[in-house]
């Protein structure tokens, strides 16, 4: 299957810095990659659909001030956490959606995920 | 209610055994379903597809029921390894927006 590489894979911050990740495609171009956070032992919500060359689509209640997304190419998406609160703690996982099926739905390739901690 | 809900579990069960899960979805205009799988603290990984007629891979066996809107794994002879969080995904269509159920805890155990 495609590789999805997502850096940090964990990082530790204190509150009110701001922390970047990184979503990369590595051998195949994704135009879509989508960013999910999961709390623990809750499911995996999907926050925003980033679209190369143009905005992200964010989820309801996701603040996009504080969630900053950029797609700047084909394969790789960047999500900032500005002003990092310790309630921003969680998983974030980032997945490429390739597409090159030919079916209706294009399979989603997941990061391994960063595991963010602010104290 | 909850888009997709399953039953958070755990299930322990001793190797060889065989056990099922359900999920049940509240839109009836999903279009496509999968089990992944998720070990603890990695990221989900693709069990299988769910297609409407039933599918089979290995010991693994997806079944989707659109009328009652829901969906079932069922796995055989199960192994340590098979430990792991099911998780029930649903796409919506419209982007491929996945919707994710928080996933039922196997325990697979000699």
């Amino acid at each position: 299957g495609a590789v999805v590489s997502q850096h940090p894979s964990w990082v530790i911050c204190k509150s009110g810095t701001s922390v970047k990740i990184e979503c990369r495609s590595l051998d195949f171009q994704a135009t879509t990659m989508f960013w999910y956070r999961q709390f623990p032992k809750q499911s995996l919500m999907l926050m925003a659909t980033s679209n190369e060359g143009s905005k992200a689509t964010y989820e309801q209640g996701v603040e996009k001030d504080k969630f900053l997304i950029n797609h700047a190419s084909l394969t790789l998406s960047t999500l900032t956490v500005t002003s990092a609160h310790p309630e921003d703690s969680s998983f974030y996982i980032c997945s490429a959606r390739w597409e090159g099926g030919t079916g209706s739905y294009n399979e989603q390739f997941f990061g391994p995920g960063t595991r963010l901690t602010v104290l | 209610r909850k888009e997709v809900e399953q039953d958070p579990g755990p299930f322990n069960v001793p190797e060889g055994a065989t056990v099922a899960f359900n999920c049940t979805y509240s839109n009836s205009a999903s279009q496509s379903f999968f089990w992944y799988r998720q070990d603890c603290r990695k990221e989900p990984k693709l069990l299988m597809s769910v297609y409407s007629s039933g599918n089979e891979d290995g010991r693994f066996t997806a079944q989707l029921n659109r009328a009652s809107q829901y969906i079932s794994l069922l796995i055989r002879d199960s192994k340590l390894s098979d430990s792991a969080t099911y998780l029930c995904v649903v796409n919506t269509g419209g982007g491929n927006k996945l919707t994710f159920g928080t996933g039922t805890q196997l325990k697979v155990e000699l």
